[in-house]
């Protein structure tokens, strides 16, 4: 149990571009989505938290208007880089809670590389 | 200094080795402890959750907290090669799944057969 997906596993795109990524929890309701990016050899950095049905909570220094968090559904989030750069390219995570569990569940990532 | 600093090594062991895992924190506000495993292009997968000071074990893997000098350890006994991985501590101020998590930067482990 406690399966998260994530879509597209790796996408190439242009600068300039907007890209969509999105969360799913298979097989429970997740009432918390996170959204993660990690350089290579760096840790994990929590980007926001997402509250079904509420406006995401955007960590210190991440541009809200940039990297646009949906949380439409108890499991669906989506995160949309817009007018991607270069400097965008990462691996973003997602996780989520049903919150009664004891911790986050994590998906496979998503590998953006902006040209 | 980081809240939580994790040697990033990388380590490299022999097959049946014993391995530890440290990190430090500074934040005394931590109260509860994660070990997650990360293989290569892959998310985070939970090894070990501990709340409390000392020792919990969970077959080769044994978590150790210690609070009053703010450092936690991953022992694994009888290393595999399929243990190798990047290890990643991770630390919370409170219980249950909707607290933010704070990650050391991860040491990357090679068992060799």
């Amino acid at each position: 149990g406690a399966v998260v997906s994530q879509h597209p596993s790796r996408v190439i795109c242009k600068s300039g571009t907007s890209v969509k990524i999105e969360c799913r929890s298979l097989d429970f309701q997740a009432t918390t989505m996170f959204w993660y990016r990690q350089f290579p050899k760096k840790s994990l950095m929590l980007m926001a938290t997402s509250n079904e049905g509420s406006k995401a909570t955007y960590e210190q220094g991440v541009e809200k208007d940039k990297f646009l968090i949906n949380h439409a559904s108890l499991t669906l989030s989506t995160l949309t880089v817009t007018s991607a750069h270069p400097e965008d390219s990462s691996f973003y995570i997602c996780s989520a809670s049903s919150g009664g569990s004891e911790t986050q569940y994590f998906g496979p990532g998503t590998r953006l590389l902006v040209l | 200094q980081k809240e939580v600093e994790q040697d990033p090594g990388p380590l490299s062991v022999p097959e049946g080795a014993i391995v530890s895992l440290n990190c430090t924190y500074s934040n005394s506000a931590f109260q509860y402890f994660m070990w997650y495993r990360q293989y290569s292009r892959k998310g985070p997968e939970l090894l070990m959750y501990t709340y409390s000071s000392g020792n919990k074990e969970d077959g080769r893997f044994t978590a150790q907290v210690d609070k009053s000098s703010k450092y936690i350890s991953l022992f694994i006994r009888d290393s595999q090669p399929s243990d190798s991985a990047t290890y990643l501590c991770a630390m919370s101020v409170g219980g249950g799944s909707n607290y933010k998590l704070t990650f050391g930067k991860g040491t990357l482990l090679t068992v060799n057969p």
